[in-house]
C-alpha cells in the first residue's frame, strides 16, 4: 500500500549545494510529476514525464533537472540550490487523469 | 500567472453554513479534478469531472463542470469542522496536470 514514496521528508541545504529528491511509485502508472508548493501559489508544475523515457518542462523548470530512471522512479535534481528554491516539493503519479501524491519534501535553502 | 484561478482565496464559516468555491480558466480541459489537502500531507483526490455540464454529488459535496469545460465549482452543504482544509482544482490537458492556487476553508465549530 505504499503508493507514492518520496525521500527525504526534510532537507536543509546551503546555497550552492546540490541534491536529488527521490520519488518512487508502485501503482504501475505511466505518468509522473514534480510540483513545488509555496504559500498562496498552489502547486506549480516543475517537470513531468508522460511515460518512461520522456520528460518535459512544466511552468517553473529553471534550476531543476529530472531523470525518469524507469517506470517506477522519477528523480528531481537541484544542481546549485538557491534560497528561492525553498519550498515543499511533491511528486505525483497518475492513472489518467487522477493524480496520487507523495507526502512531500520540505526543503530549506539557507 | 496561474492557468486556473480559484476564488475566494480564504473562506471562514460557521458549522452548518453552506459554501461555494470557484475555479475558472480561459483554457479548455479534458477533465477537471478537485483535491483536498491537509497540513503536512499531499493533496487527495475528491472527484473528477469530464463532461461539460456534468454535476457530481459526494455526500454533502456537489461538483459542477461548466458547459465549455473551462470552469468548475465546489459546493459544500452544512459544512462541518472536518471539511476544513485547502481545496485545489486541477485541469488536465494532454499529459499536463495544472493546479489552481487553492482555497483555504476553515469551518468553525
Amino acid at each position: 500500500n505504499a503508493g507514492v514514496t518520496q525521500t527525504p521528508k526534510f532537507q536543509v541545504l546551503k546555497t550552492g549545494q546540490s541534491m536529488t529528491l527521490q520519488c518512487a511509485q508502485d501503482m504501475n502508472h505511466n505518468s509522473m510529476y514534480w510540483y513545488r508548493q509555496d504559500p498562496g501559489m498552489g502547486l506549480r508544475l516543475i517537470y513531468y514525464s508522460a511515460s518512461e523515457g520522456t520528460t518535459d518542462k512544466g511552468e517553473v523548470p529553471n534550476g531543476y533537472n529530472v531523470s525518469r530512471l524507469n517506470k517506477r522512479e522519477f528523480s528531481l535534481r537541484l544542481e546549485s540550490a538557491a534560497p528561492s528554491q525553498t519550498s515543499v516539493y511533491f511528486c505525483a503519479s497518475t492513472a489518467t487523469p487522477e493524480a496520487f501524491f507523495g507526502q512531500g519534501t520540505r526543503l530549506t535553502v539557507v | 500567472t496561474q492557468l486556473l484561478e480559484q476564488s475566494p482565496q480564504f473562506l471562514s464559516i460557521q458549522e452548518g453554513e453552506n459554501l461555494t468555491v470557484y475555479c475558472n480558466s480561459s483554457s479548455v480541459f479534458s477533465s477537471l479534478q478537485w483535491y483536498r489537502q491537509e497540513p503536512g500531507e499531499g493533496p487527495v483526490l475528491l472527484v473528477t469531472v469530464v463532461t461539460g455540464g456534468e454535476v457530481k454529488k459526494l455526500k454533502r459535496l456537489t461538483f459542477q463542470f461548466g458547459d465549455a469545460r473551462k470552469d468548475s465549482s465546489l459546493h459544500i452543504t452544512a459544512a462541518q469542522p472536518g471539511d476544513t482544509g485547502l481545496y485545489l482544482c486541477a485541469g488536465a490537458s494532454d499529459y499536463k496536470l495544472s493546479f489552481g492556487a487553492g482555497t483555504t476553508v476553515t469551518v468553525r465549530a
